[in-house]
C-alpha cells in the first residue's frame, strides 16, 4: 500500500503561533484530505485537495502532486486548533498517516 | 443535511463475541468504508462496499466481515472477538463516482474485555 508520512509528530506552540504540518506519500494518488480529529474521535474535514491550493479561514493547504507531499497552514493558532491532524491520501481507498498532535497553550 | 451516522457510540464485549456496529452513510452517499482505530494510531482501512459488494478488502482477517444494504447503509460484524479488537471504529461514506473525499462518523468505541 501507499506510505504516507507526517511531521512533525508533536507539536507545542503558543497561542498566537503560526505553524506548518507536513505529509509526504509514496505513490500517485488522486485523493488527498486533512483531518482533524477531536478528543471525542471524529475525524473532522478540513481540506479534499488531491492538488493546488486552498485556504478557509485560519488554515489552508497546498499539495504539490508531482512531488509527493501535501502541507497544511495554520495562523494565529488557538487552543481550540489543538488536537491529531491527520493526512490521508489514495485512489479507491484511503491511507492514513501517523498524525501529528498539536497542543496549543494560551 | 445529515452527516455519517454511527452506531452506537459505544460497546464493551467479551473476548470470544461477537459484535454488530452500524452505519448510515450521508445524504448522497452511496460507498460505505469502515476503519479501524487503535489507540495513538492512525485509521487502518478494513473494507469498502457499494452496490451490497465488498469492493475493496484491507489486511485484516475473516472474522471482519460486512454488508451493505439497498438503502446504503451497512454494518461491520466481527466474530471471536480479541483482546486486540479493542479500538474505535469509523465509518466513512462518499461516492463511488465522483470527487469529494470521505465523510467520517464519530465512531463506535469498542472495548474487548
Amino acid at each position: 500500500g501507499i506510505q504516507v508520512e507526517q511531521s512533525p509528530p508533536d507539536l507545542i506552540l503558543q497561542e498566537g503561533a503560526n505553524s506548518t504540518l507536513r505529509c509526504n506519500f509514496s505513490d500517485s494518488v488522486n485523493n488527498l484530505q486533512w483531518f482533524h480529529q477531536n478528543p471525542w474521535g471524529q475525524l473532522i474535514n478540513l481540506f479534499y485537495i488531491p492538488s493546488g491550493t486552498k485556504q478557509n479561514g485560519r488554515l489552508s493547504a497546498t499539495t504539490v502532486a508531482t512531488e509527493r507531499y501535501s502541507l497544511l497552514y495554520i495562523s494565529s493558532s488557538q487552543t481550540t486548533d489543538s488536537g491529531v491532524y491527520f493526512c490521508a491520501v489514495g485512489t479507491d481507498k484511503f491511507y492514513f498517516g501517523s498524525g501529528t498532535k498539536l497542543n496549543v497553550k494560551p | 443535511d445529515a452527516g455519517v451516522t454511527q452506531s452506537p457510540t459505544h460497546l464493551i464485549k467479551t473476548r470470544g463475541q461477537q459484535v454488530t456496529l452500524r452505519c448510515s452513510p450521508k445524504s448522497g452517499h452511496d460507498t460505505v468504508s469502515w476503519y479501524q482505530q487503535a489507540l495513538g494510531q492512525g485509521p487502518q482501512f478494513i473494507f469498502q462496499y457499494y452496490e451490497e459488494e465488498e469492493r475493496q478488502r484491507g489486511n485484516f482477517p475473516d472474522r471482519f466481515s460486512g454488508h451493505q444494504f439497498p438503502n446504503y447503509s451497512s454494518e461491520l460484524n466481527v466474530n471471536a472477538l480479541l483482546l486486540g479488537d479493542s479500538a474505535l471504529y469509523l465509518c466513512a461514506s462518499s461516492r463511488w463516482t465522483g470527487s469529494g473525499g470521505y465523510t467520517f462518523g464519530s465512531g463506535t468505541r469498542l472495548t474487548v474485555v
